[in-house]
């Protein structure tokens, strides 16, 4: 079952911060982000364990509520850079399949 | 280091027609998967890998057959393609699920008619 991602997405002037949402129904023991590109491959961002801290990546910052089954990506003074869509990806304890959620589209203008 | 590579890129059938997708990765991987991406719907997980000689069912796997008989090679299968599958495949590796990072090749884009 996917995860469900919220907002859909997200329109962002450079230097303003947004949160992206991932929720799951199943009791996780992982959850993935990542960006694309249009027409690119997806690329890894960071990954938060079960039981693990809050994870950061230049000024882009994710944290876990394990008891919630929750993750939020941060994006701070966001750049143009960081326009794409992002992805949170989860995983159970008991499998090793990786579901993604159906995205945010992020777009940052000058 | 090429990485994770797919082949074909690109590909147009028939309704009907059968191909196999192959996705070949050089960094020693344990896990491999198939994703489709289509518009509004994300990376939906087709069938998974844990090692060779492994394979596991996805999310949406009807229609799709997987085998990995080597490490390195994860093949995708459609016996009977159907307009339903056009859409863009990804294949993933990833070490170990801790680690967590997976890294993806190029894309497959396919068409059915």
């Amino acid at each position: 079952q996917q995860p469900v991602q919220s907002p859909q997405a997200v329109i962002l002037r450079e230097g303003e911060d947004a949160v992206i949402n991932c929720s799951s129904s199943k009791a996780l023991y992982s959850v993935h982000w990542y960006r694309q590109k249009h027409g690119e491959a997806p690329v890894f961002l960071m990954i938060l364990l079960k039981g693990g801290e809050q994870k950061g990546h230049d000024k882009i910052s994710a944290s876990f509520n394990e008891k919630k089954q929750q993750s939020s990506l941060y994006l701070t003074a966001s750049q143009l850079s960081y326009s794409g869509t992002y992805f949170c990806g989860t995983e159970t304890a008991h499998d090793y399949k990786l579901s993604f959620g159906a995205g945010t589209t992020v777009t940052v203008r000058a | 280091n090429a990485g994770v590579t797919q082949t074909p890129k690109f590909r147009v059938l028939k309704t009907g027609q059968s191909m196999t997708l192959l996705c070949a990765q050089d960094m020693n991987h344990e896990y491999m998967y198939w994703y489709r991406q289509d518009p509004g719907m994300g990376l939906r997980l087709i069938h998974y890998s844990v090692g060779e000689g492994t394979t596991a069912k996805g999310e949406v796997p009807d229609g799709y057959n997987v085998s990995r008989l080597k490490k390195q090679n994860f093949l995708l299968g459609l016996e009977s393609a159907a307009p339903s599958q056009t859409s863009v495949y990804f294949c993933a590796s990833g070490r170990d699920r801790d680690t967590g990072e997976l890294f993806f090749g190029e894309g497959s884009r396919l068409t059915v008619l």
